[in-house]
């Protein structure tokens, strides 16, 4: 595997229902991000982990909730969504947070539908 | 906060050269990306713009005014498989945090 995987590809879920996105990077980097995409919307950003640290949580309803055990893993804990929460979730990965150029590479992310 | 601006669409011709351009305004300022995204697929890394000027790449080139919260993505000699949305993001001061425009929507044609 290279770059940013994501899985599912794929998720329909119920509102009730309780499922986990899962986000890898084989890049060895130290930064890890997850992003809400839905149409005619701008990349929303939600949550950034440096080194395993949470340094942003972007305002996000805690019915969304990340985990990163180590530098390469990234989840994306989901329960009680709402229809609205129907997105593509894109996770990506960035050598760190600091300085230079910090590109961010990005998996190909999750199409969730919340029934 | 971050606010950016730039256009919904463009559409311009095989061969041709386009601007797509993107105006912010910052509470703090710590570099500016630009990512092209093909539909049902991942954005991609195109430049990255931290001091003023041109930063060219092939057939594609960013600029950036940092005193008039402007850049710009110059894209030369056209191609068909250049049809794609093109983000443009700004990192605050603060790291880790990017806030992506809307997008633009270029669409080429023969």
């Amino acid at each position: 595997e290279t770059g940013v995987t994501q899985t599912p590809r794929h998720l329909v879920m119920g509102m009730t229902n309780k499922k986990s996105l899962k986000c890898e990077q084989h890049l060895g980097h130290n930064a890890m991000y997850w992003y809400k995409q839905s149409a005619k919307k701008p990349l929303e950003l939600m949550f950034v982990y440096s080194l395993e640290e949470r340094v942003e949580n972007n305002s996000v309803p805690s019915r969304f909730s990340p985990e990163c055990p180590n530098s390469s893993h990234l989840f994306l804990h989901l329960h009680t969504l709402q229809p609205e929460d129907s997105a593509l979730y894109l996770c990506a990965s960035s050598q760190g947070i600091t300085s230079g150029t910090q590109e961010q590479f990005f998996g190909p992310g999750t199409r969730l539908t919340v029934l | 906060g971050q606010n950016i601006d730039q256009p919904t669409e463009m559409t311009a011709t095989e061969g041709a050269i386009v601007q797509i351009n993107c105006t912010y305004q910052t509470s703090g300022f710590n570099g500016l990306f630009w990512y092209q995204q093909h539909a049902g697929e991942a954005p991609t890394f195109l430049s990255y713009n931290v001091l003023d000027g041109l930063e060219e790449k092939g057939r594609f080139s960013s600029f950036l005014s940092r005193s008039k919260g402007y850049s710009y993505l110059l894209l030369k000699e056209l191609q068909m498989k250049d049809s794609a949305s093109y983000l443009c993001a700004v990192r605050e001061a603060n790291a880790g945090k990017s806030t992506f425009g809307d997008g633009t929507t270029l669409t080429v044609k023969p």
